[in-house]
């Protein structure tokens, strides 16, 4: 069983355009995140939930807004596709407020290519 | 503010030598630090994690890690690498709202 799920794994799409990664976890847990890893491999952390409610946001362009219909579910919308918006987007989870006890478990990504 | 750096984004080894990869934080507080794998087209996967009881901590594979306070350090070593272990590795830091901060990553090579 797949502990964090996100779909699609590719997505290839022109400028513009608007797109959806959904995630899924079946842990249990309360948090909820999505992290951007660029060309160079860095992580930086975009959007958490907790129970369905936003506690992160970054300095992240509201042309991306994060859903989180349930406590097992955080979706990523973009809207208006940048070419620097290409990069891995990793869904992960944890436990609300207890990262030294239960680490994060990531996704294993979505591949998002803007051209 | 928290911060994590890794010192060395490529380290090659041969294989059944020893993997020492680099990992100095900056922390206001008492830290907790992590050490994740990415193998390729995949997700971050837990290695090890300091949580401010002991301060060597093994993980999985065979690594362990050292928290040294008067460094700053948390490297992470092994002491022979597997062809496997050829993998990107992040240290990373969690501040005081549970936002875990990462380094820029260590690309391990394992050669034959």
């Amino acid at each position: 069983d797949t502990a964090v799920s996100q779909t699609p794994k590719y997505l290839v799409t022109q400028m513009g355009n608007d797109k959806s990664i959904k995630c899924e976890q079946n842990l249990g847990h309360d948090t909820m995140y999505w992290y951007k890893q660029d060309s160079k491999k860095f992580l930086k952390i975009m959007f958490s939930y907790n129970n369905k409610e936003l506690i992160i946001n970054e300095t992240v362009p509201n042309r991306f807004s994060p859903k989180s219909p349930d406590k097992a579910h955080l979706n990523l919308h973009i809207n208006s596709l940048e070419l620097g918006d290409s990069a891995v987007y990793f869904c992960a989870s944890s436990q609300e407020g207890q990262l030294q006890y239960s680490p994060l478990h990531f996704g294993n990504g979505t591949r998002l290519t803007v051209t | 503010a928290q911060s994590v750096t890794q010192l060395g984004s490529h380290v090659s080894v041969s294989e059944g030598a020893l993997v020492l990869l680099r990992c100095n934080y900056s922390s206001s507080v008492p830290p907790y630090l992590f050490w994740y794998v990415q193998y390729p087209n995949q997700g971050l996967q837990l290695l090890l994690k300091y949580t401010s009881a002991a301060t060597l901590v093994k993980g999985i594979n065979g690594f362990e890690a050292e928290f040294k306070k008067s460094e700053t350090s948390f490297h992470l070593t092994k002491p022979s690498a597997h062809m496997s272990d050829a993998a990107e590795y992040f240290c990373a830091v969690s501040d005081q709202n549970d936002k875990l901060i990462f380094g820029t990553g260590t690309r391990l090579q394992v050669f034959p």
